[in-house]
């Protein structure tokens, strides 16, 4: 069964950075893409980020360009987002999920439960 | 302002076929598959149809997806209490090196 649980979320104060992790299992990871997707409270989803199964090939949301970095560990079966400058339009539950493929322009068939990102001073 | 468009709502009763539509674009449903999310209440989003009209091993039948030119349909029949929900449609879009795009999201209400 697919797992992805996600950690990392917290409080945090515009301008300052966040981690997130995603530990992935029950797949063999280094075989899917994987991506970040976002929810602000009572909106819609909206795509930040997704990464190839070999990190040849990573996109973001205009958004979060410049400010978000997407990364994956193989060996550890866990994806990553570094959030730096943060501003209060990013407050959001962020999900984890997997591609059915490699790339990153498959679909998302598996879905974390999500961590909760509050920006606020 | 989502890139792809859905109705905001949409309801029927118990038993009755309701669709929902999604509007985009040459760049994204013009020449990419759609995709649909079922969202319940308080839950993490679930695929529902890829590739416009496949459904996942554990979908129901009722559902069904369909694709014409920039615009996609999610058919539900034999409407169930249990799939009122939000509906999401997403997409690849080839513009500006290749990003995904979201519907706004469409609250099935079954009456």
């Amino acid at each position: 069964e697919v797992q992805l649980v996600e950690s990392g979320g917290n409080l945090v104060q515009p301008g300052r950075s966040l981690r997130l992790s995603c530990a992935a299992s029950g797949f063999t990871f280094d075989d899917y893409a994987m991506h970040w997707v976002r929810q602000a409270p009572g909106k819609g989803l909206e795509w930040v980020s997704g990464i190839s199964w070999n990190s040849g090939n990573i996109g973001y949301a205009d958004s979060v360009k410049g400010r978000f970095t997407i990364s994956r560990d193989n060996a550890k079966n866990s994806l990553y987002l570094q959030m730096n400058s943060l501003r209060a339009e990013d407050m959001a539950l962020y999900y984890c999920a997997k591609a059915n493929r490699g790339s990153t322009w498959y679909p998302f068939d598996s879905w974390g439960q999500g961590t909760l990102v509050t920006v606020s001073s | 302002q989502s890139v792809l468009t859905q109705p905001p709502s949409a309801s029927g009763t118990p038993g009755q076929r309701v669709t929902i539509s999604c509007s985009g674009s040459s760049s994204n449903i013009g020449s990419n598959t759609v995709n649909w999310y079922q969202q319940l209440p308080g839950t993490a989003p679930k695929l529902l149809i890829y590739s416009n009209n496949q459904r996942p091993s554990g979908v129901p039948d009722r559902f069904s997806g369909s694709k014409s030119g920039t615009s996609a349909s999610l058919a539900i029949s034999g409407l169930q209490s249990e799939d009122e929900a939000d509906y999401y449609c997403a997409a690849w879009d080839d513009s500006l090196n290749g990003h995904w795009v979201f519907g706004g999201g469409t609250k099935l209400t079954v009456l």
